[in-house]
């Protein structure tokens, strides 16, 4: 009984073609995340919802976008991907903004072509 | 600029032995810490945490210790065992904002 469930696990897309990625989630939590992970590297926020309201960090690429039509969806639209945007990307919940845990899927791990 | 840093990308201990992994952080706004733990082809899971109005923080063969003035939290596992081979995450956050992860160790249980 998974609680985040990305689709797919894994996407291979062609450099420059529009991918999306999706996230939904059972737990009814108020704040969605979306991380890029890079091998050995840091999970780097690049947004997050807090239910409605959409946070962009400030080094997130314009070429990425998101969507939140409910409360379980949040989907990662990437409008042209580069080389650069391989990756592993990991969506993640949490109850509410403060000290709480965020619970992730098991991420999607995006290859471009 | 990194805020959470794991300083060593991988430890290697004996079975039954403790393992104890670092982490540092540079903002001293951060008043929440939290480990994951990831197996490969997996997302992080939350394994503990600890707020900065405590020092340390127990749950079975896991417990974190919190140095504020030092800016430094360490994860003991003890005992250590096969299954807990995986990668640990470090991870801060400041009230109301975003969590920042370091970027992981790769531990070993040998057995």
């Amino acid at each position: 009984d998974a609680m985040v469930i990305q689709n797919p696990r894994y996407q291979v897309t062609q450099f420059g073609k529009p991918v999306t990625l999706s996230c939904s989630q059972t737990l009814n939590h108020n704040v969605m995340y979306w991380y890029q992970q890079k091998s050995s590297q840091a999970p780097k926020l690049l947004f997050h919802y807090y239910d409605k309201d959409f946070n962009n960090e400030a080094d997130t690429p314009d070429n990425f976008q998101s969507r939140r039509p409910n409360t379980s969806f949040c989907f990662l639209d990437i409008r042209s991907p580069g080389l650069g945007d391989a990756a592993m990307y990991l969506c993640a919940t949490s109850r509410d903004q403060g000290r709480t845990e965020a619970f992730f899927g098991q991420g999607t791990r995006l290859t471009v072509v | 600029d990194q805020q959470v840093k794991q300083n060593s990308p991988s430890l290697s201990v004996q079975e039954g032995r403790i393992s104890i992994l670092n982490c540092d952080y540079t903002n001293s706004m951060f008043d929440y810490f939290l480990w994951y733990k990831k197996y490969p082809a997996e997302g992080p899971t939350f394994l503990i945490s600890i707020s900065s109005i405590k020092d340390k923080n127990e749950d079975g063969r896991f417990t974190v210790f919190l140095n504020k003035s030092a800016k430094h939290l360490s994860l003991h596992i003890v005992p250590s065992q096969p299954g807990d081979s995986a990668v640990y995450f470090c991870a801060a956050m400041e009230y109301g904002n975003k969590l920042v992860f370091g970027a992981g160790t790769i531990l070993r249980v040998k057995s």
